[in-house]
């Protein structure tokens, strides 16, 4: 069965820290997409990034990188020099082969607080 | 500005009443979700429509009952709901593949209390 963890329940860091939100999954599928969700306190998910899963090049948009290893079954994400701005909830997800319904699981989420 | 919107923003209603939540999407996609956040627990997947027919309905109990008259609209229908109910519910749209679907596009919730 496929299943998304998030270790960090809570991460508190101070403006212009980097940080890192862990993300393990696990499948026996060989083809699945990988997602980032932001949701910040408006409610709304906002999509971050999509990975499948025959693309290890990690990828980088601005302030934002994220670390895809099949070895570890790990997809984590940075926030480097983070704001006021990116106090969030932040969801992994793993999306299911089409043919057994294609439906997301979710992580729990990481609730990240940064400070002025 | 998000292409999917969701009304009322905020609900709040009685065991005995009936209430129906409402999602739009702009996005021409040809997919559809219902998901329920409870505080602390990972979003739970209710039901998803996809080309209009439901494809999916995760055990959810008859007091949720879904309608998609069309792709761009979905609605969900509460009557007789009970106060472990209360959750923020979000709308989803995506684009289907031929393999694994899209994205999923969110809406901004509807925070539905139950007294």
């Amino acid at each position: 069965a496929q299943k998304v963890t998030q270790a960090q329940t809570e991460i508190s860091v101070v403006e212009k820290e980097d940080v890192t939100l862990d993300c393990v999954y696990e499948t026996r599928d060989t083809t699945y997409y990988l997602f980032w969700y932001k949701q910040p306190p408006s409610g709304e998910l906002v999509f971050l990034i999509r990975r499948n899963s025959f693309d290890e090049q990690n990828e980088i948009s601005g302030r934002y990188s994220w670390n895809f290893q099949k070895s570890t079954s790990s997809f984590n994400f940075t926030i480097t020099a983070s704001q006021v701005v990116d106090s969030a909830v932040y969801f992994c997800a793993l999306s299911e082969p089409y043919n057994q319904g294609g439906k997301l699981i979710f992580g729990q989420g990481t609730e990240l607080s940064v400070k002025p | 500005e998000t292409g999917v919107t969701q009304t009322p923003r905020h609900l709040v209603m009685g065991m005995t009443n009936k209430k129906s939540l409402k999602c739009e999407q702009h996005l021409g996609h040809n997919a559809m979700y219902w998901y329920k956040q409870s505080a602390k627990k990972p979003l739970e997947l209710m039901f998803v429509y996809s080309l209009e027919e439901r494809v999916e309905n995760n055990s959810v109990p008859s007091r949720f009952s879904p309608e998609c008259p069309n792709s761009s609209h979905l609605f969900l229908h509460l009557h007789t709901l009970q106060p472990e109910d209360s959750a923020l519910y979000l709308c989803a749209s995506s684009q289907e593949g031929n393999r694994l679907r899209g994205e999923q596009f969110f809406g901004p919730g509807t925070r539905l209390t139950v007294l």
